[in-house]
C-alpha cells in the first residue's frame, strides 16, 4: 500500500450505531487530519493531529471521536449522528504540521462515503 | 464569506476544447497556492503549486497563473480530454500556519 489509505469507503448507518472510520499513511509523515466535504461545499477542517497530539478541535460536536494511536494511523469514532452528517470524510497527511512554503503538502487519501438514515 | 471563491461553479465543454477556472482569494499573509483534482469517489491529488514569487506553472496540459497583487489565479485546461472530467479545487495557504482555505471546487465534465 501507499499513500494513503482509508476504509470503509462507503458506510450507511443508523442514527443509533457506533461505527468508525480508519486512516492509514504509509508516507512516513508526522501530520493527520480529518476533513468533511458536503456537496459544493470547501472542505471543512475537523481534527489536526501532530505527532499523535492533538491540535485542532475546531468546534466539531462530541457525536464525532478522532483517536490516533501512533503516526501512522487516525480514526475517527461516529455515535449517534445525524442525517446532516452525511458527506465525504476526507483522511489527509503532511511531512509536518505547519506550512513552511511550497513543501509541506497535505496528500489525501480516497474518503470514505458516509450516509446517516 | 468564503475566503477562496471559484468560479464558475460547473462547466461542461467538448473533448479537445480549451477552458479556464478562475480563483479568487482574501487570504493573508500568503504562503502559497495549490490547484487540486478530485475524481469522483477520489481524494483530491495536487496539480500545481505557487509561491508569491511565481506567476505559472504548468504540468501537462494543466497551466495555473497567480498575480499575487490582485490575489487571483486561474487554471487552464489545454485540449481537454474525457479523463479530465473532475471537480478542481483552489486551495490557499497561510505560511507557518497548518490550516489551508479550501475553494468550493468548479466540476468539470468533458463530453464526447
Amino acid at each position: 500500500e501507499t499513500g494513503v489509505t482509508q476504509t470503509p469507503r462507503h458506510l450507511v448507518m443508523g442514527m443509533t450505531n457506533k461505527k468508525s472510520l480508519k486512516c492509514e499513511q504509509h508516507l512516513g509523515h508526522n501530520a493527520m487530519y480529518w476533513y468533511k466535504q458536503s456537496a459544493k461545499k470547501p472542505l471543512e477542517l475537523m481534527f489536526v493531529y501532530s505527532l499523535e497530539e492533538r491540535v485542532e478541535n475546531n468546534s466539531v460536536p462530541s457525536r464525532f471521536s478522532p483517536e490516533c494511536p501512533n503516526s501512522s494511523h487516525l480514526f475517527l469514532h461516529l455515535h449517534t449522528l445525524q442525517p446532516e452528517d452525511s458527506a465525504l470524510y476526507l483522511c489527509a497527511s503532511s511531512q509536518d504540521r505547519e506550512d513552511r512554503g511550497a513543501d509541506n503538502e497535505q496528500f489525501f487519501g480516497p474518503g470514505t462515503r458516509l450516509t446517516v438514515l | 464569506k468564503n475566503q477562496v471563491e471559484q468560479s464558475p461553479q460547473s462547466l461542461i465543454i467538448l473533448e479537445g476544447k480549451n477552458c479556464t477556472l478562475q480563483c479568487n482569494y482574501t487570504v493573508s499573509p500568503f504562503s502559497n497556492l495549490r490547484w487540486y483534482k478530485q475524481d469522483t469517489g477520489r481524494g483530491p491529488v495536487s496539480l500545481t503549486i505557487m509561491t508569491f514569487s511565481e506567476n505559472t506553472k504548468s504540468n501537462g496540459r494543466y497551466t495555473a497563473t497567480l498575480d499575487a497583487d490582485t490575489k487571483q489565479s486561474s487554471l487552464h485546461i489545454t485540449a481537454s480530454q474525457l479523463s479530465d472530467s473532475a471537480s478542481y479545487i483552489c486551495v490557499v495557504s497561510v505560511f507557518n500556519d497548518y490550516k489551508l482555505s479550501f475553494g468550493a471546487g468548479t466540476t468539470v465534465t468533458v463530453r464526447a
